[in-house]
């Protein structure tokens, strides 16, 4: 089991399909990421979060939409995505944003687009 | 250009032989991390270092800062320690993943 909680573990969507997916931890951490990852890839970073607000967006397409309604909950919208997104979506968190910290992982979503 | 390298990329072992991973970097760091994955795709994170060398249970993770290097090693290895093994950088606000070592112990 991880403190990391990400849900739903399998998704399943089409093209046309708007769905989200929820990571959740309650450690207290003040930043927040999103990783996508590709198989036999290492993770690419997406989005950070400190203090819930934005403070990277790695130049992610607009099909993705970042959410972060409080310090415990990390949101991630998606809308219209392509086939190319299907990846391993991986929620993190630290304490703060920054060198020297540890990141907390989820067991990710697993996301295939048809 | 990659910040970060690690060799090998795949490793099979026999179960009680000792293993090691090595990293290489080209940035300055504040801290270097190492990460398990298993097939099921959760990161665990195994060590965070600045210097020296730090030991948890079967695991040694050693960085040498001047040489920019890092290594892993696994005492007694194990089949539950099959897993893709990451290095990953911290410079300031940026995180460089490595690609990975691959790991099979064979039973």
């Amino acid at each position: 089991d991880t403190e990391v909680t990400q849900t739903p573990k399998h998704l399943v969507m089409g093209m046309t399909n708007k769905k989200s997916l929820k990571c959740e931890q309650h450690m207290g951490h003040r930043a927040m990421y999103w990783y996508k990852q590709k198989a036999k890839k290492p993770p690419e970073l997406m989005f950070v979060y400190s203090y819930e607000k934005l403070s990277i967006n790695e130049s992610v397409p607009s099909r993705f939409s970042p959410e972060c309604p409080n310090s415990s909950l990390l949101n991630l919208h998606l809308h219209a995505l392509q086939p190319e997104d299907s990846a391993l979506y991986l929620c993190a968190s630290s304490q703060v944003w920054g060198a020297n910290q540890p990141q907390h992982f989820g067991d990710g979503t697993r996301l295939s687009i048809l | 250009k990659n910040e970060v390298e690690q060799s090998p990329q795949n490793l099979t072992a026999q179960e009680g032989e000792f293993i090691t991973i090595n990293c290489s970097y080209s940035v300055g760091i504040s801290a270097l991390h190492w990460l398990q994955q298993h097939p099921g795709g959760g990161i665990v994170s195994l060590f965070m270092l600045s210097s020296g060398k730090k030991k948890h249970g079967r695991l040694i993770a050693t960085i040498n800062i001047q040489e920019k290097h890092s290594s892993l090693h696994i005492t007694a290895s194990h089949p539950r320690d099959s897993a893709v093994y990451i290095c990953a950088l911290h410079t300031g606000n940026q995180f460089y993943f490595g690609t990975g070592t691959s790991l099979t112990v064979i039973p």
